[in-house]
């Protein structure tokens, strides 16, 4: 069975920070991954999507891919008290079907 | 640009009672489409996935069904509930043969009773 593993937290980073949120998962064919942040009471928003190994930047936000070592992280930069959120990683298991992770709550500490 | 719909936004139910949840995409056609629920302090579960009209694939074997009677319509439904089928559900869809970027709708909390 395909499973996408996440540090539940909670991870509490003080205001300014880089926050950092990992992922492993465990089908090496899998080719498409994504970060999902959710809101208290609210549907998943996505944020970042990857499919090459190496990092991929967008505005505060870095996701970085290794697929030899089946690991896929964020970087928050700057974090902010909005950035408080738990955070999912999604794999493309297959037919466009994606396998999430239990996220990892994060705190942002004024 | 796309949108989805997803009503009610929450719902109390008894147990036993009959359950119809729906969904709706504006702005694309032929849509993947997915029904998701996420359990108190859970992560998603995957529990229907379309890929076109009346073409449905169930994930996990329980007391709910799917249907999409129209391209871009979705509907969960079930005869009777039970006290674990409370829970956020989440209706989803994607373009078809993409990455598999997945766009949630608004969701809906559901409460048995």
């Amino acid at each position: 069975q395909k499973e996408v593993e996440q540090n539940s937290g909670p991870l509490s980073v003080p205001e300014g920070a880089i926050a950092s949120l990992n992922c492993t998962y465990s089908d090496r064919v899998s080719q498409s991954f994504f970060w999902y942040r959710q809101y208290s009471g609210k549907s998943p928003e996505l944020i970042m999507s990857i499919y090459s190994n190496g990092d991929k930047e967008d505005g505060r936000f870095t996701a970085q891919l290794n697929k030899a070592s089946q690991y896929v992280s964020l970087l928050i930069r700057d974090s902010q008290p909005s950035d408080s959120a738990t955070y999912l990683c999604a794999v493309n298991g297959g037919a466009q079907k994606l396998v999430f992770g239990q996220g990892t709550r994060l705190t942002i500490n004024p | 640009s796309q949108t989805i719909h997803q009503w009610p936004a929450t719902l109390v139910q008894p147990v036993g009672s009959p359950l119809s949840l729906e969904c709706t995409v504006e702005g694309t056609s032929n849509p993947n489409l997915y029904w998701y629920r996420q359990a108190a302090g859970r992560g998603l579960q995957l529990l229907f996935y379309s890929i076109g009209i009346d073409q449905i694939s169930s994930e996990v074997p329980q007391n709910l069904s799917a249907s999409r009677p129209q391209d871009r319509q979705f509907i969960l439904s079930s005869k009777k509930l039970l006290l674990s089928d409370s829970g956020f559900y989440l209706c989803a869809w994607s373009v078809p043969l993409g990455h598999g970027v997945t766009y949630f709708g608004p969701g809906t909390r559901l409460t048995v009773t």
